[in-house]
């Protein structure tokens, strides 16, 4: 069965950091974009970042840049998301999404894990 | 970044009723519109990618149609599991924005 699956979430105090990893299964990943994607609680989805098939392309929203980063290992079948400075907005559950190409536009998300939930409070 | 504005945020609607979402960008996208569908404590599902194309294993009473800016999500004859929050996604530039949601509940 192909999947998506993420690791990684926990409470952590405001201006903390957290690892984030997200391991596939089933499939190879070093052909598709992936994605981050977060979801406060009782709120809608927002991108979080997104990375090339190659890792040499990596975008952030506005709201983590600078705090976050973003990076995969083909050869484990990994992505990860390194989070830095955290603050009670980023509170979320956060989701791994396959892209549909090897660049992070012009396709859709075709493929979520279930989520891991990051905490940020004191 | 480009803004996604969907309509309605919420709508009641009966089994066998038709409904119809709809989804508005900020400046034009192309055909780069996607549509996916949550129930609670699920990861999103992808149903409708490049406005129009069906993914693989979607029942036929969802459709999409749409270019540009203006965008729309339908379901024909609802049904007991279309109950969910709906989101459109562009994927025609980074940051690639969700609209806000549509909750469909049943009336």
């Amino acid at each position: 069965e192909v999947q998506m699956l993420e690791s990684g979430g926990d409470l952590v105090q405001p201006g903390g950091s957290l690892r984030l990893s997200c391991a596939a299964a089933g499939f190879t990943l070093r052909t598709y974009s992936l994605n981050w994607v977060r979801q406060a609680p009782g709120k809608g989805l927002e991108w979080v970042s997104g990375i090339s098939a190659s890792g040499g392309s990596k975008y952030y929203a506005e709201s983590v840049k600078g705090r976050f980063t973003v990076s995969r290992d083909n050869s484990q079948n990994t992505l990860a998301l390194q989070m830095n400075s955290l603050r009670a907005e980023d509170t979320a559950i956060y989701y791994c999404a396959k892209g549909s190409t090897v660049t992070t536009t012009g396709g859709y998300f075709d493929l979520w894990g279930r989520g891991t939930l990051v905490t940020v409070s004191s | 970044d480009i803004q996604m504005t969907q309509s309605p945020s919420s709508l009641s609607a009966s089994v066998g009723d038709g409904v119809t979402v709809t989804c508005r960008a900020s400046q034009t996208i192309s055909s780069s519109l996607n549509w996916y569908q949550q129930k609670p404590g699920r990861a999103p599902k992808l149903l409708i990618y490049a406005a129009s194309t069906l993914q693989s294993g979607v029942p036929s009473r969802f459709s999409g149609s749409g270019s540009g800016t203006d965008f729309t999500l339908t379901i024909s004859s609802l049904q007991p599991e279309d109950f969910a929050t709906y989101y459109c996604q562009q994927s025609y530039s980074s940051p690639q924005t969700f609209g806000q949601g549509t909750k469909v509940e049943i009336k």
